[in-house]
């Protein structure tokens, strides 16, 4: 079962603006993760953040967490065509035997 | 280059046939994880071993194995396969548990069952 909803399941913005993309998840968590996918290849880990954090920043990555609403953003600024890609929230739990559960990924296009 | 490297890159198989999936991680890492991904059931945790022992399971079917020897390569094996089996499987590998470690994934290894 999926741990993480991402919202939304597509976004195309034009190239420069910002991307917001939102994912939720339902149990407590040791982190979370956000991953990139270029169309069939494999997925390239962005970023991680600890559940007693709430932003980090990599490079034109921001990414939020907010347990208290089980949610997190992440926020890609002056988009390019390149950053056109899935993006996945993961969630590593904290009861039970720990795994990483992926959402079910944002699709983001870039347009030139 | 994520450092894992999984072969074969495709492959097209009948119902009812078995295929093994092999996956070598990064030099220096313990724990290796299989995850299927296909179109209505997105990214699926199988399986999780580290050090060759079993750590975590996922949605993993019975006709679904996997092992991790000691030279810490992993094998999913696929058996009695259905056309429901068709998706992208991938390895991932990281340094320690899943906690708090990066995990690295390979480019994923196409199954097609016709």
């Amino acid at each position: 079962s999926q741990q993480g909803e991402e919202d939304p399941q597509a976004l195309s913005i034009q190239e420069g603006e910002n991307a917001t993309m939102n994912c939720s998840y339902k149990t407590s968590i040791n982190n979370l993760q956000w991953y990139r996918q270029n169309s069939g290849r494999g997925l390239v880990h962005l970023i991680l953040i600890r559940s007693n954090e709430r932003e980090k920043h990599s490079g034109r990555l921001r990414v939020t967490l907010d347990t208290s609403k089980k949610s997190s953003s992440l926020l890609i600024t002056a988009s390019r065509a390149a950053d056109t890609a899935s993006y996945f929230c993961a969630t590593v739990t904290i009861q039970g035997a720990q795994k990483l559960v992926f959402g079910q990924g944002t699709r983001l296009t870039i347009n030139p | 280059d994520s450092g894992v490297t999984q072969t074969p890159k495709h492959l097209i198989t009948a119902t009812g046939q078995r295929v093994t999936l092999r996956c070598s991680p990064r030099s220096g890492d313990l724990s290796v994880y299989w995850y299927q991904q296909s179109l209505d059931q997105g990214l699926q945790f199988l399986i999780q071993y580290y050090n060759g022992e079993e750590r975590a399971k996922g949605n993993i079917l019975e006709r679904f194995s996997a092992q991790q020897f000691p030279d810490l390569h992993s094998e999913l094996n696929l058996s009695s396969l259905e056309l429901g089996d068709s998706a992208l499987y991938f390895c991932a590998s990281s340094v320690g548990q899943v906690v708090g470690n990066t995990i690295y994934f390979g480019e994923g290894s196409w199954l097609t069952v016709v």
